[in-house]
């Protein structure tokens, strides 16, 4: 069955930088577009971005353009969200996620890894 | 891009039928029809219940079902049931090439 493992998070000072990985199994991961998603305590999901199945394409939400890079290794089955200069307001659970066929949409999420970013 | 606009909350009895909308701008859903709808229960991952608008993933119950009409999205829960209970988000691509979620929906079953 499809399997999202995340790891990487932890507290992190502002300003300071943290990488995520995500590894996927239990399908071909490398025919996916992923996502990130993040959600903050207490609120609702906010897409973070997503990187295409060969990796030549990627959007990101505008809270984190121009600070995060996503990016994935098929041969390993594995996602990363690099996250650079980070805030408060960038704490919370990331999840990764599987695309259906169809890019647009999550399918199949992650247990979610915490980020706190706190001095 | 500003989230789309849910109720905070919607309740009803075992058995009948709420409806949920979902409310956004000539940027987002009311020019696409990349609309889905997602179930989260406290401390659990979101769950894909409608894409497309109207369409449902595989092991979803067809007790769910979702529309539009013009800015408005709406998703239907039909035969209410206790497991129903839980937080629903809506989604929409945007005008940017990017995704927003609604403000989330708070389902209680009485």
């Amino acid at each position: 069955q499809v399997q999202l493992v995340e790891s990487g998070g932890g507290v992190v000072q502002p300003g300071r930088s943290l990488r995520l990985s995500c590894v996927g199994s239990g399908f071909t991961f490398g025919i996916y577009t992923m996502h990130w998603v993040r959600q903050a305590p207490g609120k609702g999901p906010e897409w973070v971005g997503l990187i295409s199945d060969d990796g030549t394409r990627k959007y990101y939400g505008d809270s984190v353009k121009g600070r995060f890079t996503i990016s994935r290794d098929n041969s390993g089955n594995t996602l990363y969200l690099q996250m650079n200069s980070l805030t408060a307001e960038d704490t919370g659970v990331y999840f990764c996620a599987r695309a259906l066929s169809s890019a647009w949409y999550s399918a199949y999420w992650g247990q979610g890894t915490l980020v706190t970013v706190s001095s | 891009q500003s989230a789309l606009t849910q109720p905070a909350s919607v309740s009803g009895s075992p058995g009948q039928s709420i409806t949920i909308s979902c409310t956004g701008t000539s940027s987002d859903l009311g020019v696409y029809n990349y609309v889905s709808w997602y179930q989260q229960h406290p401390g659990k991952a979101p769950k894909l219940m409608i894409y497309d608008v109207t369409n449902r993933p595989s092991g979803v119950s067809n007790r769910f079902s979702g529309s539009k009409s013009g800015n408005t999205a709406s998703l239907t829960i039909s035969g209410l049931q206790a497991e129903d209970e839980a937080y629903y988000y809506c989604n929409s691509y945007t005008t940017s090439s990017t995704l927003v979620f609604g403000t989330g929906t708070r389902v209680t079953v009485l």
